[in-house]
């Protein structure tokens, strides 16, 4: 069946550090998805990417999408302390998201 | 316009007891997900269902576990006979059309079994 795996699975980083999670597939996705579950909470839709090599920037993270369309990463400049949490990509190849296992991101102030 | 609705937030099961886990999912939406999340882990698919059809029960345990979405009501996942082991967040999604929407996630059941 699909997998879907992200590295890395845990990431510190001092406030103010940029911040890089990557996922790939083990087959074609026909989209990709990116969640954020902050501590305690359920998983919110950040983004989806369609488009072989789609680039699309949310203020201070930056989603890719491969030219194969297995692999795709969220890149966050300049984090903060609000940027905590688990960010999980999703993909999508048949009737249902497949998760990854996800990043879990602490920030020093 | 509410989101996506679970009952009970927190459960507590003694081991052979019954879980019932209830979701209603955002208004307009007709596929509802079900994903099973244990502590440092991420979501395991389970259960994907539209209104009184099941369309993919392939993360389903085999046993002890089932799943509907009635014409009229929320949508049941039904756990009989806990163990140890059930013990869990359990997130329901909706989407308004399959995987080519965002999920709208719940803000799920977290399931201890005693």
């Amino acid at each position: 069946g699909q997998q879907v795996m992200q590295i890395p699975q845990y990431q510190h980083v001092q406030e103010g550090e940029d911040f890089t999670t990557y996922c790939n597939s083990s087959t074609t996705l026909s989209n990709i998805q990116w969640y954020k579950q902050r501590p305690g909470g359920h998983p919110v839709f950040l983004i989806q990417l369609v488009k072989s090599g789609e680039v699309k920037k949310q203020k201070r993270l930056t989603f890719q999408f491969g030219e194969a369309k297995k692999n795709s990463s969220l890149h966050i400049t300049a984090t903060q302390t609000t940027d905590v949490g688990t960010y999980f990509c999703a993909g999508s190849s048949g009737s249902r998201l497949t998760f990854g296992e996800g990043t879990q991101l602490t920030v020093n102030p | 316009n509410a989101g996506v609705m679970q009952n009970p937030r927190h459960l507590v099961r003694r081991r052979g007891q019954e879980a019932r886990l209830r979701c209603s999912p955002m208004k307009g939406h007709s596929h509802v997900y079900w994903y099973r999340q244990l502590p440092e882990e991420g979501l395991k698919f389970m259960v994907y269902l539209q209104k009184e059809n099941i369309i993919d029960e392939s993360g389903m345990p085999k046993e002890r576990f089932s799943a509907e979405f009635p014409k009229e009501g929320p949508s049941i996942l039904r756990i009989q006979q806990v163990v140890r082991g059930d013990s869990a967040a359990y997130f329901c999604a909706s989407s308004p059309s399959g995987t080519s929407y965002g999920y709208t996630f719940g803000s799920g059941t977290r399931l201890t079994v005693v």
